[in-house]
């Protein structure tokens, strides 16, 4: 139980287009979603929390505008990177948390960035 | 506020030799702390949870945590190690309560040498 799925696991843009990734809690409803970037051998980095329904809590340093965030249902939340640069290019792994409060993450097998 | 330091960037092991890799926790808060596993190019996979109930902790594929708060210390450890356990490991802390992020360590890398 508790399967996080994320769509595309890899992708590659060419600067200035947008990229769609999208989180999914397979077999149970998510509260609460996180997007968290990692460098090549660094950490995990939180980006946002995401909550169904209600607007994304952004990370100091976390442009809002560039990453735009989704919750729309308790199985579902989207990030949109807007015109991508190749600084953008990373890992960027979800998480989705069964209810509020819980400290327990389950995480997605993470997305491969790469802008051209 | 909380952090997380794992004492080692990178530990190699035999095959079939012990694994300690270690984490000290600070936490202003009573914490949950995690053990986490990635492969290369993968997600994470939870290997243990330790949230005030018995300080030592079992968890899969033969992975157990000591919390012991007298040294703030959640250090993982398997008594004899796989090729297959070759990952990087990343120690977690969190508030019990639920209310504070998950904060990562820096991540272990983990090698078995055959």
């Amino acid at each position: 139980g508790a399967v996080v799925s994320q769509h595309p696991s890899r992708v590659i843009c060419k600067s200035g287009t947008s990229v769609k990734i999208e989180c999914r809690s397979l077999d149970f409803q998510a509260t609460t979603m996180f997007w968290y970037r990692q460098f090549p051998k660094q950490s995990l980095m939180l980006m946002a929390t995401s909550n169904e329904g209600s607007k994304a809590t952004y990370e100091q340093g976390v442009e809002k505008d560039k990453f735009l965030i989704n919750h729309a249902s308790l199985t579902l939340s989207t990030l949109t990177v807007t015109s991508a640069h190749p600084e953008d290019s990373s890992f960027y792994i979800c998480s989705a948390s069964i209810r509020q409060g819980s400290d327990t993450q389950y995480f997605g097998p993470g997305t491969r960035l790469t802008v051209l | 506020a909380q952090s997380v330091t794992q004492l080692d960037s990178h530990v190699s092991v035999s095959e079939g030799t012990p694994v300690l890799l270690r984490c000290n926790y600070s936490s202003s808060y009573s914490p949950s702390l995690f053990w986490y596993v990635q492969h290369p190019n993968k997600g994470l996979q939870l290997l243990l949870k330790y949230t005030s109930a018995a300080t030592l902790v079992k968890g899969i594929n033969g992975f157990e945590a000591e919390f012991k708060k007298s040294e703030t210390s959640f250090h993982l450890t398997k008594p004899s190690a796989h090729m297959s356990d070759a990952a990087e490991y990343f120690c977690v802390v969190s508030s019990s309560s639920g209310n504070t992020p998950l904060v990562f360590g820096k991540g272990t890398r983990l090698s078995v040498i055959a």
